[in-house]
């Protein structure tokens, strides 16, 4: 299968846990995405990479929030002590650098449960 | 601020009942619209990317279109398959960013 990858699919964790998100894109792609999505919600931005530079992140990413893309194939998120307020589905998405910025290539998300 | 309203929030249709769903926006300087379809417990699939107003696209049962501040989907004679959330993004063009900024969706649901 050649789709975005993660993992894992389910976490519950308590609050003031850590936690950390794992996506690997479709191979070709050097372009990677996180976004996060509540009940009800579209999804809503975090962050960026272009191969292994993180070039965006949004202002809803607090400090507890930290992402990586060591080589510029897999990625992580971490969250440190998280909150019930992280409580999401957090979606990776990857695309090719030159096909259009908007169209996405989503994995089927992480599902985060903090108690 | 950028922002995208997608109407109506829900939407029950009999199967061939043909329909449309909107997606109101607004920001600075357009970059690009685009649709996409989630499925219960999926991520997001990619449909449509419509670049500038009076541009139309189509899949299937399937049509986008895009004037200067909605765009519309209309579904003609939909399919119990065709059953999802509809959702609306926007890319906008006059700062260097990547990010999408998405609608909460249409939950579109067709019965047989």
């Amino acid at each position: 299968d050649t789709g975005v990858s993660q993992d894992p699919r389910h976490k519950i964790t308590k609050r003031g846990q850590n936690v950390t998100f794992r996506c690997d894109p479709i191979s070709e792609h050097n372009r990677l995405y996180w976004y996060r999505q509540t009940l009800g919600q579209g999804p809503e931005f975090l962050t960026y990479f272009q191969n292994e530079a993180q070039l965006e992140k949004s202002r809803l990413l607090s400090d507890r929030f930290s992402a990586e893309r060591p080589k510029g194939s897999f990625s992580t998120l971490e969250i440190q002590r998280t909150e019930q307020g992280d409580s999401a589905m957090y979606l990776c998405a990857s695309s090719f650098l030159q096909t259009e910025t908007g169209e996405l290539f989503f994995g089927e998300g992480s599902r985060l449960t903090v108690l | 601020e950028d922002q995208v309203t997608q109407s109506p929030e829900a939407l029950r249709l009999q199967e061939g009942e043909s329909s449309s769903l909107n997606c109101s926006y607004t920001v600075s300087g357009l970059r690009g619209l685009f649709w996409y379809r989630q499925d219960p417990g999926k991520g997001p699939e990619f449909l449509f990317t419509l670049y500038s107003a009076g541009e139309e696209k189509e899949k299937e049962r399937l049509k986008a279109t895009l004037t200067k501040k909605e765009s519309f989907l209309h579904i003609t004679a939909p399919k119990p398959e065709d059953s999802a959330t509809y959702l609306c993004a926007v890319q906008e063009g006059t700062y260097n960013t990547d990010k999408l900024i998405f609608g909460t969706g249409t939950r579109l649901q067709v019965f047989p």
